[in-house]
């Protein structure tokens, strides 16, 4: 089957750093994308990764263990606009066309 | 440059009616995706039109269907509604590389509530 497992809620403080994880366990493997998604609006794109290793972009990096089916989203210097909802999305191996998300992590950030 | 684009934004329907749900997607973009967000979940993939045909689809009834134009835009349809179809109803455009669909970028979404 197809699984993918994320902590339902975290919170953190302005300023701190706060790791999200993600563990997937599905039929084939081709690339693992993280989006961030406010209350009411759309999901938007915020990394990818299909090998090993991590991935900085400014505040935020994303980092993939593939033989571990896991990953974690890391947010640095937190302020308050990343209280969001945090969804891991892996794309099948032999289904190239689709995305299977997670429920996502909702985010909330304290001053 | 627009990105994705879908109408109406909301939308009250009731039990067994009919709805069409339509998008735009982002510039150079050929194919489009749709997935349905149920209240306090993530998306699940409905289906996805590449070249004006269905490509791939997820485990949703007959009752959805879609259509993509030479345009690439596309629609969803829903029929006979069930309360249980309210939901977030997301487009997400990308471009096909090879065998693989690059990054999606979503819309919006189209909010659903059927009475």
């Amino acid at each position: 089957g197809q699984n993918i497992d994320q902590p339902t809620e975290m919170t953190a403080t302005e300023g701190a750093i706060v790791q999200i994880n993600c563990t997937y366990q599905t039929s084939g493997f081709n690339g693992l994308f993280w989006y961030q998604q406010h209350a009411g609006e759309a999901p938007t794109f915020l990394s990818y990764n299909v090998l090993d290793g991590l991935e900085e972009k400014g505040r935020f990096s994303s980092f993939l263990s593939r033989s571990k089916g896991y990953s974690y989203l890391l947010l640095k210097e937190l302020q308050m606009k990343d209280s969001a909802s945090y969804l891991c999305a892996v794309r099948d191996q032999y289904n190239t066309d689709k995305l299977i998300f997670g429920t996502g992590t909702r985010l909330q950030v304290f001053p | 440059d627009a990105g994705v684009t879908q109408s109406p934004t909301h939308l009250i329907k009731t039990r067994g009616q009919q709805v069409t749900l339509r998008c735009s997607p982002k510039s150079g973009h050929d194919t489009v995706s749709w997935y349905q967000q149920a209240l306090g979940q993530g998306p699940q993939f409905i289906f996805q039109y590449y070249e004006e045909e269905e490509r791939q689809r997820g485990n949703f009834p007959d009752r959805f269907s879609g259509h993509q134009f030479p345009n690439y835009s596309s629609e969803l349809n829903v029929n006979a509604l069930l309360l249980g179809d309210s939901a977030l109803y997301l487009c997400a455009s990308s471009i096909r590389t090879g065998p693989y669909q690059e990054t999606q970028y979503f819309g919006p979404g189209t909010r659903l509530l059927v009475l």
